[in-house]
């Protein structure tokens, strides 16, 4: 696709439930980012890819989150045992080497 | 490491009034530096970028930012503002060398009245 695709827009789940946060960037781009945007926090960054080197994974808030990056392409974003906190928009961004971010739409995660 | 200060979460301006919204960074390197901007309900874009070069950048919208490294700050501008600037603003950096991620600050919300 010509953006920058994330699913599924909307996630309800139960509290202690895993959840899987799916990211497709822009063909060619080399870098991917998760970002969580929650009210009055800003754009809080989770972790980093860059081509093949080893991912900057200094903004994961816990062991809960986890993140994947196969074939230099596709990203998930697992996030195990929810709790209510995790509660946000769930933002990815690729760019191609340190260019511009081109952002997707988000995933709202809701965890009742 | 990098680091970003938004000083004030919210910003209210009258139309016609100049808009000023105001970053500071910590970089251990050479930063580049951004500002963002998130009109409701719709996605980020970039509004304007400083690299290397000209210290005063100009972006969309009649925004301007000017990078001042001895007040360690990125201050985003715009003489004259408009209802339709009414949006979350957002001021990021990064250091110069591929790997190092992009850090935002909190956010500066933007009201313009008439």
């Amino acid at each position: 696709g010509a953006g920058v695709s994330q699913s599924p827009s909307n996630k309800v789940t139960e509290k202690g439930k895993d959840v899987e946060l799916r990211c497709d960037p822009i063909s060619g781009h080399t870098a991917l980012y998760w970002y969580r945007q929650s009210l009055g926090q800003g754009l809080e960054f989770l972790i980093y890819f860059q081509g093949n080197s080893a991912p900057d994974k200094s903004g994961l808030p816990s062991d809960r989150f986890s993140a994947e990056r196969t074939g230099g392409s596709v990203s998930t974003l697992t996030i195990q045992r929810t709790q209510q906190e995790d509660s946000a928009v769930y933002l990815c961004a690729s760019s191609f080497l340190t260019g511009e971010l081109f952002f997707g739409e988000g995933s709202r995660l809701t965890v009742l | 490491a990098q680091s970003v200060t938004q000083l004030g979460s919210h910003v209210s301006v009258s139309e016609g009034a100049l808009v000023l919204l105001r970053c500071n960074y910590s970089s251990s390197v050479p930063p580049y530096l951004f500002w963002y901007v998130q009109y409701p309900n719709q996605g980020l874009q970039l509004l304007l970028k400083y690299t290397t070069g000209a210290t005063l950048v100009k972006g969309i919208n009649g925004f301007e930012a000017e990078f001042k490294k001895s007040e360690t700050s990125f201050h985003l501008t715009k003489p004259s503002a408009h209802m339709s600037d009414a949006a979350e603003y957002f001021c990021a950096v990064r250091g110069n060398q591929a790997g190092t991620a992009l850090i935002f600050g909190k956010g500066t919300t933007l009201s313009v009245s008439s």
